[in-house]
Parts: structure tokens; C-alpha cells; sequence
């Protein structure tokens, strides 16, 4: 069974440029997270999608972080424009259900902003 | 709110010796889950071991086992005979009734030869 598939694996961008993150998770997994790692951190929760709705996104800085999820598959996270603060892990995550599964987590995306 | 405290930021330890690793976290909930991830250089999070707050006795998994203290807030994991694969950053975790997990610091565990 495939895992969960993000690209890129790095990114590096100068500040106030768009940079966008791609996740495939699963193959029928209903619920899809993003997290955030800053270095030396555990994970946060930016959001989490049910099928193809967010239904917790109170961590997603909304003035520039914005994501989808189309068909309840595949999902993009989006950073415009992007500021030095946003260097981080970027991790997306699965799971069948969300109270009592288990969310396996794809390699995810280093980005640099400079 | 819930909080995950891990108070080790650096855990070494020969081949073949035991390491334990500590996690503290506060919650007024009763029925919880608990959870260690190891996360090695390639960044993937891997599920090492859960444990249900309802169950008394400590989950283990091979070498991975979990001493779950619910009344002193505690979750400490020990890794026996330890392999240099073994190396990782590892997370202790909270996931309450909202189903929303709440990650610690993390602990750099290194093995050496």
C-alpha cells in the first residue's frame, strides 16, 4: 500500500513570493491534516479537511495560508506571499476516520524562505 | 487546553542498553490516547506506540514499552536494546475527546556504537 506522496521535498523562495505544497494521501482515507513543523518542535495542526471540507482550519493564519482539498482526494496547501517566518516542515497526514484512527504522516516539505 | 511536556532535549545511549524517555501532559479529560512517534532524518513521522487511558496495563511493542502512570500524568517510553536505527527524534503525543493531537518538544534520542 502507497503511502502518503507530498511534493516537493524541499522548497526555497525569497520572501513575498507565492510557494505552493501538494499532498496525495492514502487511497480511501476520508480525513486529511496539515501540520506544521518549526524546527525544534513538535507538529502543529494548520487544518483539517473531512472529505473535501475543512472542518478545523483555527490554526491557518488566513491572511496569506489557504488550502483545498478538490474531490476529497488529493490537497494544496498555499502560502502568498510567503515571509521569513513560514520556514518550517510542512507534513500532511491521513487517516480512515478522525476520533480513533490512526494518522500516518508523508515525508513533507522543507521550505526555506530567504 | 492540553500541553505535552518533554524535558529532554538530548538522549544518548550505547547499542544494545535501555533508554527511557519522559512525557508529561496535562488534561482534565478522563478518556484519552496517548502516543509515541519516532521521526527519523527523512522527516516521516512513524507511529511507535499508542496507549488508551482506560487500559491500565502499559502497551508494548518489541523493544517499545510505555510506563502510563494516568494519575501522575505521566507516559514514559523505554526503548531495550537499542539499535542504531533507533536514532530519531521522538514525540510524545495527546489526542483528546476533539481528536485533535497535541505534540511535545521531542526527544533527540542518538545511539552510538
Amino acid at each position: 500500500e502507497a503511502g502518503v506522496v507530498q511534493s516537493p521535498r524541499y522548497k526555497i523562495i525569497e520572501k513575498k513570493q507565492p510557494v505552493a505544497f501538494w499532498c496525495n494521501p492514502i487511497s480511501g482515507h476520508n480525513t486529511l491534516y496539515w501540520y506544521r513543523q518549526n524546527l525544534g518542535q513538535g507538529p502543529e495542526l494548520l487544518i483539517r479537511y473531512e472529505n473535501e471540507e475543512a472542518v478545523d482550519d483555527s490554526q491557518l493564519p488566513k491572511d496569506r495560508f489557504s488550502a483545498e482539498r478538490l474531490k476529497g482526494v488529493d490537497s494544496t496547501l498555499k502560502i502568498q506571499p510567503a515571509e521569513l517566518g513560514d520556514s518550517a516542515v510542512y507534513l500532511c497526514a491521513s487517516s480512515l476516520g478522525f476520533r480513533d484512527d490512526e494518522q500516518f504522516f508523508g515525508p513533507g516539505t522543507r521550505l526555506t524562505v530567504l | 487546553a492540553q500541553t505535552v511536556t518533554q524535558s529532554q532535549p538530548e538522549m544518548s545511549v550505547q547499542e544494545a542498553e535501555t533508554v527511557t524517555l519522559s512525557c508529561t501532559y496535562d488534561t482534565s479529560e478522563n478518556n484519552y490516547y496517548l502516543f509515541w512517534y519516532k521521526q527519523p532524518p527523512s522527516r516521516q513521522m512513524i507511529l511507535v506506540i499508542r496507549q488508551e487511558a482506560y487500559k491500565q496495563q502499559n502497551a508494548t511493542e518489541n523493544r517499545f514499552s510505555v510506563n502510563f502512570q494516568k494519575a501522575a500524568k505521566s507516559f514514559s517510553l523505554k526503548i531495550s536494546d537499542s539499535q542504531l536505527g533507533d536514532t530519531a527524534m521522538y514525540f510524545c503525543a495527546f489526542r483528546g475527546s476533539w481528536g485533535k493531537l497535541q505534540f511535545g518538544a521531542g526527544t533527540q534520542v542518538v545511539v552510538t556504537p
